[in-house]
């Protein structure tokens, strides 16, 4: 696509509930990134992949937290027992590999009620 | 993940005048310092990007000035206008390895009219 599209673009959910959160690359990119952004706050890294390689989770804050990519483009960020201090909005970023820009979605707001 | 501190949190300029945003990094690995705008509702977008071993990069009305001994480097928006009006993020990267953007805190800058 023209550029990274991230779904849904809100989403409202449950204490307690799982969600998934969607994120379309650009096609070709084989770099892809989560970042999460508070309110007010800068963007905090979660997870990378790059190609075929392992991903690197240092980011992830809990185990509540989880994330894969299906055929190297299409990534989802899987939020077990969403709790309160999950409320942010999640971004996704996608390059072609090292060394290049990172292009960024729109990103999903989440909301824990 | 070492930390980027990026002030002030919040910036008013009066259209014309000159924006000033600052960022000190800490680990002497960065090798690429870029800054990204967001508008709300939206993903950040990448502005403008310095290397280490240049101490200025210009493009139209920003510039970085960038201070490698102190570890410091700084956008400035000259003649800024109410179209500047964004939150800046300053970053920085250390390319050729696993990427992780290492973001600031990020400047809410309003131009007023």
């Amino acid at each position: 696509g023209a550029g990274v599209s991230q779904s849904p673009s809100n989403k409202v959910t449950e204490k307690g509930k799982d969600v998934e959160l969607r994120c379309d690359p650009i096609s070709g990119h084989t770099a892809l990134y989560w970042y999460r952004q508070s309110l007010g706050q800068g963007l905090e890294f979660l997870i990378y992949f790059q190609g075929n390689s392992a991903p690197d989770k240092s980011g992830l804050p809990s185990d509540r937290f989880s994330a894969e990519r299906t055929g190297g483009s299409v990534s989802t960020l899987t939020i077990q027992r969403t709790q309160q201090e999950d409320s942010a909005v999640y971004l996704c970023a996608s390059s072609l590999g090292l060394n290049t820009e990172a292009f960024f979605g729109q990103g999903t707001r989440l909301t824990v009620v | 993940q070492q930390q980027v501190k990026q002030s002030p949190q919040s910036l008013i300029v009066q259209k014309g005048g000159i924006s000033i945003i600052n960022c000190a990094y800490e680990n002497t690995a960065f090798d690429y310092f870029p800054w990204y705008q967001q508008f709300p509702g939206k993903g950040p977008a990448l502005l403008i990007a310095i290397r280490p071993d240049v101490s200025e990069k210009k493009e139209g009305r920003f510039t970085i000035s960038f201070n490698k001994s102190a570890k410091q480097f700084s956008l400035h928006i000259m003649d800024s206008q109410p179209g500047d009006s964004a939150t800046y993020f300053c970053a920085g990267d250390q390319r050729g390895s696993a990427r992780q953007l290492t973001f600031g805190s990020g400047t809410q800058l309003t131009v007023l009219p």
